[in-house]
């Protein structure tokens, strides 16, 4: 099954405290991107990747670092959380070019950083 | 920034009902204008997307209006069923960057 998954899906954690939220896709996708998701705020874009290797900030970039060491993995790393970073995040990935309309997102991971 | 402005922000309608959400775009230079789809707990889907050189798309119940000269685009769900309650969030991809610009959102209800 074609999926983009996400672990964990759920994590409380404390301020300060390193944390990664995985993200791997079977779809052969070389577009990969990172979401936050808050009420009445949308969906704002955290980091994006066009390929293995290349990665660029989106609109809310602070605090987050990912890398793309490999196609299929796009991990989101919070090297010292803070409480504003508690929010619902999204993977997602798709197809390069125009194409990068349809994109396919994971199940999402709920932050919760106190 | 470019952005893409989306209204209402919640909806409530009657089943069988038209429910219509609206979207207006400050820039000229994108590509695609999708609508995504996000249920409780799920991430968002792709409904349907619309090119700007097209006036109107239609999948079923879902029809996407666009009107380039006012820069505004809309979706129509028509005969609206419990089953449509969701978010809607629309979106523009910019022709340079190939990034998309989402809206807020519009949290649907549709009341059996």
């Amino acid at each position: 099954e074609a999926q983009v998954t996400q672990n964990p899906r759920y994590l409380i954690t404390v301020t300060g405290k390193k944390l990664t939220v995985t993200c791997s896709q079977n779809m052969n996708h070389e577009y990969m991107s990172w979401y936050r998701q808050d009420p009445g705020l949308g969906l704002r874009q955290i980091y994006y990747s066009m390929n293995v290797e290349v990665t660029d900030k989106g609109d809310v970039p602070e605090g987050y670092k990912v890398s793309r060491k490999e196609k299929r993995n796009f991990p989101l790393i919070l090297e010292s959380p803070s409480p504003n970073q508690t929010s619902l995040y999204f993977c997602a990935s798709g197809s390069p070019g125009q194409a990068i309309y349809e994109q396919y997102f994971g199940p999402g991971t709920r932050l919760t950083v106190t | 920034q470019q952005q893409v402005k989306q209204s209402p922000q919640s909806l409530i309608v009657q089943k069988g009902g038209i429910s219509i959400i609206n979207c207006a775009y400050e820039n000229t230079a994108f590509d695609y204008f999708p609508w995504y789809q996000q249920f409780p707990g799920k991430g968002p889907a792709l409904l349907i997307a619309i090119r700007p050189d097209v006036s109107e798309k239609k999948e079923g119940r879902f029809t996407i209006s666009f009107n380039k000269s006012a820069k505004q685009f809309s979706l129509h769900i028509m005969d609206s069923q419990p089953g449509d309650s969701a978010t809607y969030f629309c979106a523009a991809l910019g022709t340079s960057n190939y990034q998309l610009i989402w809206g807020a959102g519009t949290k649907l209800i549709i009341k059996p």
